[in-house]
């Protein structure tokens, strides 16, 4: 098992440019969440994805949109960015079956850095 | 709204020594709550949860923590510090009572174990 992967891993962009980010879930899981975590910080959630729909959102600017396809990976966009976006972006997975909590497995991260 | 505070975020101790890191949270129904581990460049890891069973949770790499609703607190501890303990700790609590899997997550305690 892959775990959840994503891509790329490092990513330099400058200020007003667009950026897309990539994750593709643990196998056998629906739903996908992206957290933001600036340096020194906890992470913040800026949505989750659930059957190809936003179904949370955080309190994050229009400028980050999100897809989840019918595999269930999923894609981050941030349009116009700003030097506070510079963070590791976090793409977390989980499987919705209705258990209890379901538990969710992060990937290793894409470090954004805006110039 | 549902918060996290973790006191402290530098703990620092010798090899061998209790590891204790603090954790209150703030929550009007009852939570799951979670510690995180984040080892440098790396994503998060689930070291144990909460989700309304025994007050008393036991995690791996031999840490554990004890809800205690009277204090509003999930302290994580471990009896014996080891060198490869050194990371950031993440505690979170999951919005709401709902299953979906929104996390609010702590500052962050960075953990440094000297020889």
């Amino acid at each position: 098992d892959a775990g959840v992967t994503q891509s790329p891993t490092h990513l330099i962009k400058t200020r007003g440019q667009q950026v897309t980010l990539r994750c593709s879930p643990k196998s056998g899981h629906d739903t996908v969440s992206w957290y933001q975590q600036a340096l020194g910080q906890g992470p913040q959630f800026i949505f989750q994805y659930y059957e190809e729909e936003e179904r949370q959102r955080g309190n994050f600017p229009d400028r980050f949109s999100g897809h989840q396809f019918p595999n269930y990976s999923s894609e981050l966009n941030v349009n116009a960015l700003l030097l506070g976006d510079s963070a590791l972006y976090l793409c977390a997975s989980s499987h919705d079956g209705g258990e209890i909590y379901n538990e969710q497995f992060f990937g290793p991260g894409t470090r954004l850095t805006v110039l | 709204a549902q918060s996290v505070t973790q006191l402290g975020s530098h703990v620092s101790v010798s090899e061998g020594a209790l590891v204790l890191l603090r954790c209150n949270y703030s929550s009007s129904v009852p939570p799951y709550l979670f510690w995180y581990v984040q080892y440098p460049n790396q994503g998060l890891q689930l070291l144990l949860k909460y989700t309304s069973a025994a007050t008393l949770v036991k995690g791996i790499n031999g840490f554990e923590a004890e809800f205690k609703k009277s204090e509003t607190s999930f302290h994580l501890t471990k009896p014996s510090a080891h060198m490869s303990d050194a990371a950031e700790y993440f505690c979170a609590v999951s919005e709401g009572s709902s299953n979906t899997g929104k996390l609010i997550f702590g500052q962050g305690t960075t953990l440094q174990v000297k020889p």
